[in-house]
C-alpha cells in the first residue's frame, strides 16, 4: 500500500474555529491533492499541489487554503468553519508527469462542523 | 475542460448477476482510464486502467474497454458477489489540468444474497 496517512480521521469542531487536516506520504510522489466527499457530488476537487510551495485552487476552494512546505506534508485549513464544510476529506497523491499512473488515497477524515 | 459522467445509482442486483455500469468521458487528446472502487469507511483504491484506445483493464473479475471512438469505459462483472458491494468511480488523467484526476459522482452498488 502506498504510504499515505491522513490526521485526525475523525474531528467534531464549532464553527467560526480554524481546523488544519494534514496529510503525509512517504512516496516522493509529486503531485498532492485535496478532495471532499458529499452525497449527490462524488468527489469535488479542493486544492491541488504540483511541488513544495506550488499549489493551485480546485473547483470548491473558497473557505479553505493549504500550505505545502515539504515534500511530504499537505495541510489543508479551514479558516472559519461552517456547517456546509461537514464532509469527508481526501488526501490523494500522485506520481510523476506521466498520465498513465493512477491516484493513491488516504483513508479520509471525517469533519463534522457543529 | 474535462469531465467524467457516470450512472446513477444505486445499482442493486442479486448474487451472481451481471453488472453493467457506464461511464463516458470528455478530454482533450489521449486521457488515462481509471475505475476506483471505494468500501465503507475507507478511501478509494485502484481497481483497473486502461491507457489506450482499444485497451482492456481487468482485475478481480471486473473489466473494461477503452472505446475511444464512443468516449467509454464501461465497467462490467459476470457474477456479482455480496462482496462487491462498494461505490465504484470511474476516473481520467488527461492533459488538461496539470494532470489532475477527474472523477465521476460514483455509482452505489448493492449486492444481496
Amino acid at each position: 500500500d502506498a504510504g499515505i496517512t491522513q490526521s485526525p480521521r475523525h474531528k467534531v469542531t464549532e464553527t467560526g474555529t480554524p481546523v488544519t487536516l494534514r496529510c503525509h506520504q512517504t512516496e516522493n510522489h509529486r503531485y498532492m491533492y485535496w478532495y471532499r466527499q458529499d452525497p449527490g457530488h462524488g468527489l469535488r476537487l479542493i486544492h491541488y499541489s504540483y511541488g513544495v510551495k506550488d499549489t493551485d485552487k480546485g473547483e470548491v476552494s473558497d473557505g479553505y487554503s493549504v500550505s505545502r512546505s515539504k515534500t511530504e506534508d499537505f495541510l489543508l485549513t479551514l479558516e472559519s468553519a461552517t456547517s456546509s464544510q461537514t464532509s469527508v476529506y481526501f488526501c490523494a497523491i500522485n506520481s510523476r508527469d506521466t498520465l498513465n499512473t493512477e491516484a493513491f488515497f488516504g483513508q479520509g477524515t471525517r469533519l463534522t462542523v457543529v | 475542460g474535462n469531465s467524467v459522467t457516470q450512472m446513477e445509482g444505486p445499482v442493486t442486483l442479486s448474487e451472481e448477476a451481471f453488472l453493467t455500469i457506464n461511464c463516458t468521458y470528455t478530454a482533450t487528446g489521449y486521457p488515462s482510464l481509471f475505475w476506483y472502487v471505494q468500501y465503507p469507511g475507507e478511501g478509494l483504491q485502484l481497481l483497473l486502467k486502461a491507457t489506450k484506445a482499444d485497451d482492456k483493464g481487468s482485475n478481480k473479475g471486473f473489466e473494461a474497454t477503452y472505446r475511444k471512438e464512443t468516449t467509454s469505459f464501461h465497467l462490467e462483472k459476470g457474477s456479482v458477489q455480496v462482496s462487491d458491494s462498494a461505490v465504484y468511480f470511474c476516473a481520467l488523467r488527461g492533459t488538461g489540468g496539470s494532470y489532475i484526476p477527474t472523477f465521476g459522482r460514483g455509482t452505489s452498488l448493492i449486492v444481496h444474497p
